[in-house]
């Protein structure tokens, strides 16, 4: 069974700075699906970015970018210039091919302050 | 095009009572999938369906669950006889299908059980 962790329950950013949140996970098979999914207070749940396994070029959208690591399995978040409004719950969650379900990390509460 | 659609919002049962979730998909999506999350913890996967087919359900507790996603209408996500452990937030999310399908979700049911 897979299994994602995120080591970090909490982290701070200042305002128009830069914070990575770390996301390693377990796996046998070699073609799977990572995302990233942020949970604000309105609970909702919205895709930041997703990364295929197959492709070694890391995914980016906007000042979102990952550090995927295939051998290292660790799919680490890059947010850049972070914003009031980049404050949710980040959660990463592991795919597998068939794509019957997500597996999600237990969550790393990010706060910003101004 | 409307999101995923879940109600109600919140939802309060007393202990004993039964509870239905429901979930209309975003248009063109015929893959459902169902999540619990419980407080401060990542999303727990709970079943996945096809119209009129569940496809997994190994996430779904052997007693007192079921899901139906019916040919016509929303997925409907049963809990019968609640107890006080069932309050949580349960998230429905669609896909299209396909590999490495994204998951697009709704903004989730919060179950208390008094």
């Amino acid at each position: 069974a897979q299994t994602v962790t995120q080591s970090q329950p909490e982290m701070s950013v200042q305002e128009a700075e830069t914070v990575t949140l770390s996301c390693t996970y377990d796996t046998s098979e070699s073609d799977y699906y990572l995302f990233w999914y942020k949970q604000p207070p309105s609970r909702q749940m919205i895709l930041v970015i997703r990364q295929e396994a197959y492709k070694q070029q890391n995914a980016t959208e906007n000042r979102f970018s990952v550090n995927f690591q295939k051998a290292a399995k660790s799919f680490s978040l890059k947010i850049s210039d972070s914003q009031l409004g980049d404050a949710a719950m980040y959660f990463c969650a592991y795919g597998n091919n068939a794509g019957n379900m997500l597996t999600f990390g237990g969550g790393t509460r990010l706060m910003v302050k101004p | 095009n409307a999101g995923v659609m879940q109600n109600p919002r919140h939802l309060v049962r007393r202990r004993g009572q039964e509870a239905r979730l429901r979930c209309s998909p975003m248009k063109g999506h015929s893959h459902v999938y169902w999540y619990r999350q419980l407080p401060e913890e990542g999303l727990k996967f709970m079943v996945y369906l096809q119209k009129e087919n569940i496809i997994d359900e190994s996430g779904m507790p052997k007693e007192r669950f079921s899901a139906e996603f019916p040919k016509e209408g929303p997925s409907i996500l049963r809990i019968q006889q609640v107890v006080r452990g069932d309050s949580a937030a349960y998230f429905c999310a669609s896909s299209p299908g396909g590999q490495g399908r994204k998951l697009f979700f709704g903004s989730g049911t919060q179950l208390s059980v008094l």
